[in-house]
């Protein structure tokens, strides 16, 4: 079974541009989240979806970042404009519907910001 | 909300030795995660822990979960060099959002 996939793995703009990352969860995961890490820290959640809904987007930057998940399946994480400060890697995990599954993560974008 | 601390956040051992790491977290979770992120790598899950009392065991790892002192250990018996990585802990809030620790760098010298 593939698992979560992200692209593109690495991605270097300058500051004031946009960038987009994508995700394609496993099949059949209602859940998706994405996910932003800092270099030597923990991942912090941007926000979570079940199905195409965002049931909690607290944490997102909302001035600046958009994510989207058309259909429940895929979806799509945007900063516009980046800023130097949003340079860290981000990650897509799924997790099936229940209480007791648990998430799996992507390789993760990591985006550099110039 | 649900906050996650673990310690140590750097830990270098020989090869051969027996460590624990420790994560405390601040509220009911009656759940907890165990991932290892190798550089530059995702999160790769290890343990889920459901119950209070719950101990699960791969190999070297060895994880458990004591709901009533809001703790979890994992335990390395015997390192080698391939566990060196950082390990994470996270909790699961009542929104089902997944708090992580810090992280615990963990380096086994041959």
């Amino acid at each position: 079974e593939a698992g979560v996939v992200q692209s593109p793995r690495y991605k270097i703009i300058e500051k004031k541009q946009p960038v987009a990352f994508w995700c394609n969860p496993i099949s059949g995961h209602n859940t998706l989240y994405w996910y932003r890490q800092n270099l030597g820290q923990g991942p912090e959640l941007l926000i979570r979806y079940e199905n195409e809904e965002a049931v909690d987007d607290s944490q997102l930057p909302k001035d600046r970042f958009s994510a989207e998940r058309l259909k429940g399946v895929d979806s799509t994480l945007k900063i516009q404009p980046a800023e130097l400060g949003d340079s860290a890697v981000y990650l897509c995990a799924s997790r099936k519907g229940g209480k007791n599954t648990e998430a799996f993560f992507g390789q993760g974008t990591r985006l550099t910001v110039v | 909300e649900l906050k996650v601390e673990q310690n140590p956040l750097f830990l270098s051992m020989q090869e051969g030795k027996n460590y624990t790491i420790y994560c405390n977290y601040s509220t009911t979770s009656d759940r907890l995660y165990w991932y290892r992120q190798d550089p530059g790598k995702s999160l790769e899950s290890l343990f889920v822990l459901l119950s209070n009392g719950a101990v699960k065991q791969e190999g070297r790892l060895m994880a458990s979960l004591d709901t009533k002192a809001r703790l979890s250990t994992l335990h390395i018996t015997a390192a080698v060099h391939d566990l060196s990585a950082t390990y994470f802990c996270a909790g699961l809030s009542g929104t089902y959002k997944y708090i992580f620790g810090t992280g615990t760098r963990l380096k086994v010298l041959a």
